[in-house]
């Protein structure tokens, strides 16, 4: 069973812009990340964020937490058609020994 | 160089047969996992090891083993593939901490 959902799951918007997408989940966890997916490529961590944070920047990715609904959001400014990816969130649940992988939002950024 | 690397990056396979991933990693990490990536499904876990002696089953462990030959090693097997194990196969690492993980790049896996 997955453990977070991402929303949307599918996000196109033009280079310059602002896109956000969120993730839900469903148990208290120890800390969120996300992670991006280039197509068919391995997952690289972007940010991580503790339970006990509300937010966090790290240059144009900005992510929240909200710990009270179970959902997080990511932030990514001045969007570039680099950015073109997947971005997955991934919780690391009280009491287990492993991460929880969201399905994915798939961003397109055009240029 | 990569730090985690994965082989074969391809592999068609039929139905019955038996086949091996493998994944090496020069990071210095104890921890070790392997998921599999279906469309629209996300990352499933599908067994972790936190050390040599250390194997655990992830979420969904059926119809696969693995094998942690040293703390640089970690193979997965596939005893008698079916076409329902086509997927795309990641192998991941972490220290002792394990919060973040550090992906390989992948391996393609069909089979026929």
């Amino acid at each position: 069973s997955q453990q977070g959902e991402e929303d949307p799951q599918a996000l196109s918007i033009q280079e310059g812009e602002n896109a956000t997408m969120n993730c839900s989940y469903k148990t208290s966890i120890n800390n969120l990340q996300w992670y991006r997916q280039n197509s068919g490529r391995g997952l690289v961590h972007l940010i991580l964020i503790r339970s006990n944070e509300r937010e966090k920047h790290s240059g144009r990715l900005r992510v929240t937490l909200d710990t009270s609904k179970k959902s997080s959001s990511l932030l990514i400014t001045a969007s570039r058609a680099a950015d073109t990816a997947s971005y997955f969130c991934a919780t690391d649940r009280t009491g287990a020994n492993n991460l929880f992988f969201g399905t994915g939002t798939r961003l397109t950024v055009i240029p | 160089d990569a730090d985690v690397t994965q082989t074969p990056r391809n592999r068609i396979t039929k139905t019955g047969k038996r086949i091996m991933l493998e994944c090496s990693q020069t990071k210095g990490h104890d921890r070790m996992y392997w998921y599999r990536q279906d469309p629209g499904l996300g990352l499933r876990l599908i067994y972790y090891s936190f050390d040599v002696k250390d194997i655990n089953k992830g979420e969904i462990s059926d119809g696969y083993s693995v094998s942690r030959q040293a703390q640089a090693k970690f193979s997965l097997s596939l005893e008698s593939a079916i076409p329902n194990q086509t997927a795309l196969y990641f192998c991941a690492t972490s220290d002792l901490g394990g919060e973040t993980q550090y992906f390989g790049p992948g391996t393609r896996l069909l089979v026929l």
